[in-house]
């Protein structure tokens, strides 16, 4: 079936130390998004892209970083720089349009220890 | 710039009663509106999907309506069940973001009591 999968469910960092969170696509879609949520906060889109090579940062992209090496894969790396990563991590994809909306992953909880 | 509201923003309703869930959306010119469905510290489950060009969408219990010029939708549960307690979250693509972009509503958290 296809799908977007995301790992690993749980992910604890320590203070000053890089994280990457996996995100991977069976779609065939052009675009990825990562979105981060925190209880009692909508929400917020960090960065996306909509080629291979190309990403653009969305409204919260500080401390974060991303990659697009390949279509069905989009790695989001949290760095030390990110003050308050402890958080929620969605991936999802679409058409380039959008026309065929979205699908998202089942998350990564990111915890910071 | 495009604001999504969901009111309310909890709902308690007993078994077999219909659930009537709003979304509203401050500029009318969307591509599509998405209903998505959340359980607690899971992903998104994809319900609903409506282009700017219908005026509902339905599947099995659900059925979604969608009027532009009012920036409403409504999301309708028939016969809810104590299973479809979850937060549910409305979104929408609008036709000049960059990306394409979905702007979600705060979402609406139900719960059905058995």
């Amino acid at each position: 079936d296809g799908g977007i999968t995301q790992s690993p469910k749980y992910l604890f960092r320590k203070e000053g130390q890089n994280v990457t969170l996996s995100c991977e696509q069976n779609l065939n879609h052009d675009a990825m998004y990562w979105y981060r949520q925190d209880p009692g906060q909508g929400l917020r889109l960090i960065y996306y892209s909509q080629i291979v090579n190309d990403f653009q940062k969305g409204d919260i992209a500080e401390g974060y970083s991303v990659s697009r090496e390949k279509k069905e894969s989009f790695p989001l790396t949290v760095t030390s720089a990110q003050k308050n990563p402890t958080a929620f991590y969605l991936c999802a994809s679409s058409t380039g349009q959008g026309a065929g909306g979205y699908t998202f992953g089942s998350g990564t909880r990111l915890t910071v220890v | 710039k495009q604001e999504v509201t969901q009111i309310p923003a909890a709902l308690s309703v007993p078994e077999g009663e219909n659930l009537v869930l709003n979304c509203s959306f401050t500029d009318s010119a969307i591509y599509n509106l998405q209903w998505f469905r959340q359980d607690p510290g899971k992903g998104l489950t994809s319900l609903l999907l409506i282009q700017s060009s219908q005026r509902e969408q339905t599947s099995g219990r659900l059925n979604a309506s969608l009027d532009k010029s009012s920036g409403r939708s409504t999301l309708y549960i028939a016969a809810s069940q104590p299973g479809d307690s979850a937060t549910y979250l409305c979104a929408v693509v609008m036709i000049k973001a960059a990306g394409n972009k979905l702007t979600f509503g705060g979402g609406t958290r139900v719960l059905v009591k058995p």
